[in-house]
């Protein structure tokens, strides 16, 4: 298994532009969620689903889309990038079912808006 | 809204001595989980305490959970290089589902060798 996978690993974007962070996990996870983790900040959950075709908002959703039309892929939408967005992005699964709760994360995202 | 706090935000230590890292939550957790994350890395499991007064242990690393289910504690013995990093604190948001996590802003380990 690859567990959770990220694509890009880097980005740099302008102010205004958009694009989306992919995010995959191959262990058939329910429950899938992004998070950005800023300096001093610790991490902060962006969306989460917990299954295909459900999503909600988390602590820090603004400027920020979500969708899961797949238990697999769960890409976060960034619609006009700001420099409050410049974070590292980490996309994270768990079984959904049971105990323990662990969450898998994946190697991140470093974004720079300029 | 829920709060988790940890405490120290850094730590520099010498080698083989050991480190404490708290965690205190403003409301009572169903669980607590603990992450680790390296240098550049990405945060990892490393346990998760259910019960009120549970004592886990891993190698060196010892996880407490308060008899009241708000605070949570790691302790590492005899620190170690290869011990160096971030360590997280979450538990389930009050009110939510158990994967729904707030994190503590974490304690950041320096190992002196």
């Amino acid at each position: 298994n690859a567990g959770v996978t990220q694509t890009p690993k880097f980005q740099v974007l302008k102010t205004g532009q958009s694009m989306t962070l992919q995010c995959a996990q191959d262990m058939n996870h329910e429950y899938m969620s992004w998070y950005r983790q800023d300096p001093g900040m610790g991490l902060r959950l962006i969306h989460y689903s917990v299954g295909a075709g459900i999503t909600d908002q988390g602590e820090v959703p603004n400027g920020y889309n979500v969708s899961r039309s797949t238990t697999e892929d769960f890409p976060l939408r960034l619609l006009s990038a700001a420099p409050s967005q410049t974070s590292v992005y980490f996309c994270a699964s768990t079984l959904g079912s049971g105990a323990p709760y662990e969450q898998y994360f994946g190697p991140g995202t470093r974004l720079t808006v300029t | 809204g829920q709060q988790v706090m940890q405490i120290p935000q850094y730590q520099h230590v010498q080698e083989g001595e050991d480190f404490t890292t708290y965690c205190n939550s403003s409301t009572t957790l169903s669980n607590i989980q603990w992450y680790k994350q390296r240098p550049g890395g990405h945060p990892v499991f490393l346990i998760q305490l259910v019960k009120s007064g549970e004592v886990k242990k891993q190698k060196r690393l010892t996880f407490q959970f308060g008899e009241a289910k708000k605070n949570s504690s790691l302790h590492i013995t005899a620190t170690q290089t290869t011990d160096v990093g971030t360590y997280f604190c979450a538990g389930p948001k009050s009110g939510a589902g158990s994967y729904q996590l707030t994190f503590g802003k974490g304690t950041k380990l320096s190992v002196i060798p």
